[in-house]
């Protein structure tokens, strides 16, 4: 049992590249989320899934996007990256739970860096 | 909106001594409130979870929480603290399908 796996580790990117960002869950979980954790700002939400064929905005999308094709992976692109986009980005999984609020459980982690 | 507040970015305690990390949450309904931690290079964890009933609340590794509707506060204590528990803490507020996240506070353990 994996739990949620992300991929890559690390990337390098230039200006204006793209590149697409893997998470999967082995845990049949329904809802599924991308954030972006930055130093002093905590964990902030991009973009969700509250189940396969479903994508919502989180609270900073711009810039980004997502598709949710198979109920396990969430993916995560960047068309065209910026050095503001320069993060750790955490991929995130759970059960509709109580309230659409339950735990979350979080892959490793993705260290992006764009130059 | 739900938000959280956390006051303390980073807090310094020796070993064996106690430990707590506030948390204010802003939300009009009833909250479901989380605390996680992150070690440094990891994901975040789940230290315990606050949904209904007892306002004290056990979780892993020694750690509590209890909720205080009164002050909007899930404040974190740890009675004893070991070198291990240097790290991040984050306190999030759920709602809506989504949490929303304090900044984050940081523990030293000084030796």
């Amino acid at each position: 049992n994996a739990g949620v796996t992300q991929t890559p580790k690390f990337r390098v990117l230039k200006t204006g590249q793209s590149m697409t960002l893997l998470c999967a869950q082995d845990m049949n979980h329904e809802y599924m989320y991308w954030y972006r954790q930055d130093p002093g700002m905590g964990l902030r939400l991009i973009h969700y899934s509250v189940g396969e064929g479903t994508t919502a905005k989180g609270e900073v999308p711009d810039g980004y996007n997502v598709s949710r094709l198979k109920k396990q992976n969430f993916l995560l692109g960047l068309e065209s990256a910026a050095p503001s986009q320069t993060s750790v980005y955490f991929c995130a999984s759970s059960g509709p739970g109580q309230g659409g609020a339950d735990t979350q459980y979080f892959g490793p982690g993705t260290r992006l860096t764009v130059l | 909106a739900q938000s959280v507040t956390q006051p303390d970015i980073h807090i310094t305690v020796s070993e064996g001594a106690s430990l707590e990390l506030r948390c204010n949450y802003s939300y009009g309904a009833t909250p479901y409130l989380f605390w996680y931690v992150q070690s440094p290079g990891q994901g975040l964890q789940l230290l315990l979870k606050y949904f209904s009933g007892d306002t004290l609340v056990q979780g892993i590794k020694g750690f509590e929480a209890e909720f205080k509707r009164s002050q909007s506060s899930f404040n974190l204590r740890k009675p004893s603290v070991h070198w291990s528990d240097a790290a991040e803490y984050f306190c999030a507020v759920g709602a809506l399908n989504k949490l929303s996240f304090g900044a984050g506070t940081t523990v030293t353990v000084r030796a």
